[in-house]
């Protein structure tokens, strides 16, 4: 079956780096996805890995991706204000096919 | 062109009531996805079509749901006889040419349903 899970909350300190965990089960995901939904807006692709892959950096962005364990993780470098959202994790098996969303981490920032 | 567009942004409907939503993708995707969204949870996705073809229904949709796009362009979803549990934001999302090797979609600013 298509099961996408990820916490559901995660508070961090202005300046320090978030680590956003996500699992999935389907074994034959090929494409791995984090999006980013601000208040009050759509969702938006932040970035994407294949599964190929086991590493991806995008600036502050580093995508880690344990195939074996089915494991996904977004890490965020030198937190701000502004990447307060949620974060969701989602897969899908082609490009062409439909994404499996998982529930959402809301990111919240202290000072 | 400037996104996804959906109408109405809110309804509110009385029970048993049929509500219609209309998406407009980006004018050169083929694809359209509709999700559904409730509070703290991530979209759930109902269907998709690809250009006026409906590819793939999810198996939770009842049949009170239907989809169409008859001209590959924009999208209705209708809900018949409209439950209070119908309540939620439903999303739309178009892909294309540009996502073709990355599956990303482009999500509207959702129409959020109130059944009372």
């Amino acid at each position: 079956g298509e099961d996408v899970e990820q916490s559901l909350f995660l508070s961090v300190r202005e300046g320090d780096s978030s680590v956003i965990n996500c699992t999935y089960t389907d074994s034959s995901s090929t494409y791995l996805y984090w999006y980013k939904q601000e208040p009050g807006a759509g969702l938006q692709l932040l970035t994407y890995i294949f599964s190929n892959m086991d590493m991806k950096q995008d600036q502050r962005l580093t995508v880690l991706l344990n195939k074996k364990d089915k494991h996904l993780s977004l890490r965020i470098a030198d937190t701000q204000t502004g990447d307060s959202a949620i974060y969701f994790c989602a897969e899908s098996h082609s490009s062409a096919s439909k994404i499996i969303f998982g529930s959402g981490t809301r990111l919240s920032i202290r000072p | 062109d400037t996104g996804v567009s959906q109408n109405p942004r809110h309804k509110i409907t009385k029970r048993g009531q049929n509500v219609t939503f209309r998406c407009d993708p980006i004018s050169e995707h083929n694809r359209l996805y509709w999700y559904r969204q409730t509070l703290g949870q991530g979209p759930e996705f109902l269907t998709y079509f690809q250009n006026e073809a409906q590819l793939e229904k999810s198996r939770l949709l009842s049949d009170r749901f239907s989809a169409e796009r008859p001209k590959g362009s924009f999208s209705t979803l209708e809900i018949q006889r409209t439950e209070q549990g119908d309540s939620a934001m439903y999303l739309c999302a178009s892909s294309g040419p540009a996502g073709e090797n990355t599956g990303e979609l482009f999500f509207g600013e959702g129409s959020r349903l109130t059944v009372l």
